[in-house]
């Protein structure tokens, strides 16, 4: 059975720290993953990730992909409080369809 | 401005009555996704269309079903059939076959009493 696992599932830390968020997956057919950032409403695309090793990178976010061991990594630097959201993990899989499987999500608190 | 629309923002219905959710989108996309996300559950997929007319059940369609009669336009109707339907609702596009990001519109949160 397809399934994405994101870990930890929710964590809580203070301003001005790093975080990790993970995301492995077992899907037929992988395509690419993909990361979004949900605050309150709409979860908005953040990185698309096809190829091992090559990090992609906006602002204090950073991201890389490993097809050997199945598994991303989402980076945040320099934590702020605007970075409070639920992170989520989806691979796209199969044919040309785009169907995405998403995992259960990552949910940030930073603390002033 | 170009996106999605969902609306309304909050529904509140009483068990037994169908309802239906607006996605609307204006950016001549070919695929449009239906989820549903509850607590601690991310996203799942209800129904999905790749083009006008056609559209296939996703992995929880049970007590759903959809329309596509126009591009911009993916209706979804949550029966009372649906066994548990109070939850977040998403809809999604994309833009063709060579593309694999989805965007997403605001969602509607249905509460059934």
């Amino acid at each position: 059975e397809d399934k994405v696992v994101q870990s930890p599932l929710s964590l809580v830390v203070h301003e001005g720290d790093t975080v990790t968020l993970n995301c492995s997956y077992e899907v037929t057919n992988f395509r690419s993953l993909l990361w979004y950032k949900q605050e309150k409403k709409a979860p908005t695309f953040l990185f698309m990730l096809t190829s091992s090793g090559i990090e992609k990178k906006s602002g204090r976010l950073s991201s890389i992909l490993d097809k050997k061991e199945l598994f991303s990594i989402l980076n945040i630097t320099a934590t702020q409080t605007g970075d409070s959201a639920i992170y989520l993990c989806a691979v796209n899989y199969g044919g040309s369809q785009g169907n995405l499987i998403f995992g259960k999500g990552t949910k940030l608190s930073v603390k002033p | 401005d170009g996106g999605i629309t969902q609306s309304p923002k909050y529904l509140f219905r009483k068990e037994g009555q169908n309802v239906t959710l607006s996605c609307e989108q204006n950016l001549n996309h070919d695929a449009m996704y239906w989820y549903r996300q509850d607590p601690g559950q991310g996203l799942r997929l209800i129904y999905y269309s790749q083009i006008v007319n056609d559209f296939q059940k996703g992995d929880i369609a049970e007590g759903y079903s959809v329309s596509r009669e126009k591009k911009e336009s993916f209706p979804l109707t949550v029966t009372s059939a649906q066994k548990n339907p109070t939850a977040f609702y998403l809809c999604a596009s994309r833009a063709g076959p060579a593309s694999y990001e989805q965007y997403f519109g605001p969602g509607t949160r249905l509460t059934v009493t």
